[in-house]
């Protein structure tokens, strides 16, 4: 069945540094694929998405390319802020199908 | 305007009682969705309505029971809370199932 793996965390970088959270999914045909962020004490948000490969999601700084080659979309930002603090959820939708998230990934960014 | 709203936001209450979490969405979406959040952040879906018909019932116990008196409004009632049911609950909703979700800020219920 559908799935989605995300790297585990927590992840804890220096404000300014470079951040990836490794995504990568598996699914017959030609899934969706979004980022979502949850910051402290709140709901989940759309951060962005991807409806075909080769598409590229942008947002607030972070981007993610949908491979399907390496059924991927890793989430990176070139320079993180304290305010990136949050946990990141990779998930897929297929048509017809239920949306599945990953496990989260918990970022927490020091000044 | 809030887009999906859930009330309570905080929910204690001793092992045994019985709550009721309610959840409304001005989208004009037609699928609705109950998620559980424990503490290591993990989602497990737990419901899912489209127009106001339950489509996915995923392993919850019975106690667990969802109402959608129509498609803007899912509510969850819990009977004979237990320990175990502490969590943050989710409302969610979507225009179709495979469409993006938008969640409701959660009620974080506290079983003492």
């Amino acid at each position: 069945g559908d799935s989605v793996t995300q790297m585990e965390g927590p992840v804890t970088l220096s404000e300014e540094a470079f951040l990836t959270i490794n995504c990568t999914y598996t699914a017959t045909g030609y899934p969706s694929l979004f980022w979502y962020v949850q910051y402290p004490g709140e709901g989940l948000q759309l951060l962005l998405k991807a409806t075909k490969a080769d598409d590229k999601g942008s947002n607030k700084g972070f981007e993610a390319t949908y491979r399907k080659e390496t059924t991927s979309f890793h989430l990176e930002k070139g320079s993180v802020q304290v305010s990136d603090s949050a946990v990141y959820f990779c998930a897929l939708s297929h048509t017809g199908n239920q949306f599945y998230f990953g496990t989260g990934t918990s970022l927490t960014v020091i000044p | 305007d809030t887009a999906v709203s859930q009330t309570p936001k905080y929910l204690v209450t001793q092992m045994g009682n019985d709550k009721s979490i309610k959840c409304e969405q001005n989208l004009g979406h037609d699928t609705m969705y109950w998620y559980k959040q424990d503490s290591k952040k993990f989602l497990k879906i737990m419901f899912s309505y489209n127009n106001k018909e339950l489509i996915i019932n995923e392993t919850v116990p019975n106690r667990f029971s969802p109402k959608s008196p129509d498609k803007a409004h899912l509510n969850l009632h819990i009977n004979s809370l237990e320990l175990g049911d502490s969590a943050v609950y989710f409302c969610a909703s979507s225009r179709q199932a495979y469409n993006e979700q938008f969640f409701g800020p959660g009620t974080r219920l506290t079983v003492l």
